[in-house]
Formats: C-alpha cells, sequence, structure tokens
C-alpha cells in the first residue's frame, strides 16, 4: 500500500535534547497530522495542519505544513523520558483515508 | 465524553476462520475508518463508512467486509483468515465523510493473531 517517507527511521538521544523528524510525498496534501503510537495503543493525534506553510506547535511540540504541500515536519524540544514511543506522519486529502509514513522510533537515555 | 472504544482488546483465530471486529466512534461522530498495521508498519487504510455505506476502500481482498450501524458503531469483517492476516485492526471516527477538515481519532485497537 501507499506509504510516504518518513525519516530517520529510528533515534536514540539524550534526555533534554532536542528532536526533529520529517516526511515527504510525491503526492500533494490539504491536511498533515502528526500521530504518536506507545506499544499496543492505537496513534494519538499531536498536531494538526491544514494550510500550506502552517507552523503550529502543543507545547514542546512544532509542526510544520510544507510550503508545497509535500512535506511536513515534527520538532520537539527539551526532550523527556514520556517522549519515547513511535511517532507517525500522515497526510490527507479531503475526506479521504490517511496515509501514513513508516514511523520514526525515538530513545531516550536517560 | 468517550473516546472511541474497540473490542475485543485481543483475537486468536486459525486460519479459515471467520472474525468480527467492533468499534464504537467518539461521540458525536459519524464516520468510522478501519486501518490495518503489521508489526514495524505503519497503519493501511482498509475502508471507510459513512451513513452506513462502504464510502472509500483500499486495496484489500473482498474477504474484508464492513458495517455500519444506525448509531455510527461499525463492524469489521474478516473470511477465510491466512496467516498474513495477523496484525493491529485500528478504528478510527471522525465526523462529516464530506468535509475537508474531519481529524481522524483512532481507538486502542484490535491484535488479532491468526495460527
Amino acid at each position: 500500500g501507499q506509504q510516504l517517507n518518513q525519516s530517520p527511521q529510528s533515534m536514540f538521544i539524550q534526555e533534554g535534547e532536542d528532536v526533529s523528524m520529517n516526511c515527504t510525498s510525491s503526492s500533494i496534501f490539504n491536511t498533515w497530522l502528526w500521530y504518536k503510537q506507545d506499544p499496543g495503543e492505537g496513534p494519538v493525534l499531536l498536531i494538526a495542519l491544514y494550510k500550506a506553510g502552517e507552523l503550529t506547535s502543543n507545547g514542546r511540540l512544532t509542526a510544520q505544513f510544507g510550503i508545497t504541500r509535500k512535506d511536513s515536519f515534527l520538532n520537539i524540544s527539551a526532550s523527556i523520558p514520556s517522549d519515547v514511543g513511535i511517532y507517525f506522519c500522515a497526510g490527507q486529502w479531503g475526506a479521504q483515508k490517511l496515509v501514513f509514513g513508516q514511523g520514526t522510533r525515538l530513545t531516550i537515555n536517560p | 465524553d468517550a473516546g472511541v472504544t474497540q473490542s475485543p482488546t485481543h483475537l486468536i483465530k486459525t486460519r479459515g476462520q471467520q472474525v468480527t471486529l467492533r468499534c464504537s466512534p467518539k461521540s458525536g461522530h459519524d464516520t468510522v475508518s478501519w486501518y490495518q498495521q503489521a508489526l514495524g508498519q505503519g497503519p493501511q487504510f482498509i475502508f471507510q463508512y459513512y451513513e452506513e455505506e462502504e464510502r472509500q476502500r483500499g486495496n484489500f481482498p473482498d474477504r474484508f467486509s464492513g458495517h455500519q450501524f444506525p448509531n455510527y458503531s461499525s463492524e469489521l469483517n474478516v473470511n477465510a483468515l491466512l496467516l498474513g492476516d495477523s496484525a493491529l485492526y485500528l478504528c478510527a471516527s471522525s465526523w462529516g465523510a464530506g468535509t475537508s477538515t474531519d481529524t481522524q481519532y483512532f481507538g486502542p485497537g484490535t491484535r488479532l493473531t491468526v495460527l
């Protein structure tokens, strides 16, 4: 099935460091979403972006909707242990299906 | 305000059997989408239900079917199970399939194991 290109696939960082991950697509979307998934759980919505160029923050998380509508990035500042998990980007066109990236697994060393 | 709920949490079946998974959407939502998530992968879209009809379908065989009830809850049925059907099945709800900004919220999923 169709997937977005999400990178990096995994990250190993020290607590307190900043994190950056991104997602690219060959197709344009009019909505970009970032989800976090803990083991055995469903994805939890972190940030939704609805407009090209939009920059949105949610606490220590900041995400941007690329101006070409084919990419998005997520930054996490001053990471803490509870940030551990798998982060997924997802693109959406209108009310159509979500297309997900492969995920970025974040591991934090205390 | 109850979020998206799914049942059962876990399920073990053998090849060739049939399975039914259930989903209740978040309060106020009328659209249900189903996704399959294999281990180590992102979720893959199966289909979406709105107004008790299948509105969109992903690249899944006819063995995968669904239903939406008048109270907006939904079922996913899989016939003739294969080993490759083992996955986490996720239900997501949203409002108004015809609008352009309906954000999807996910349930905890049903872990299906096919032996």
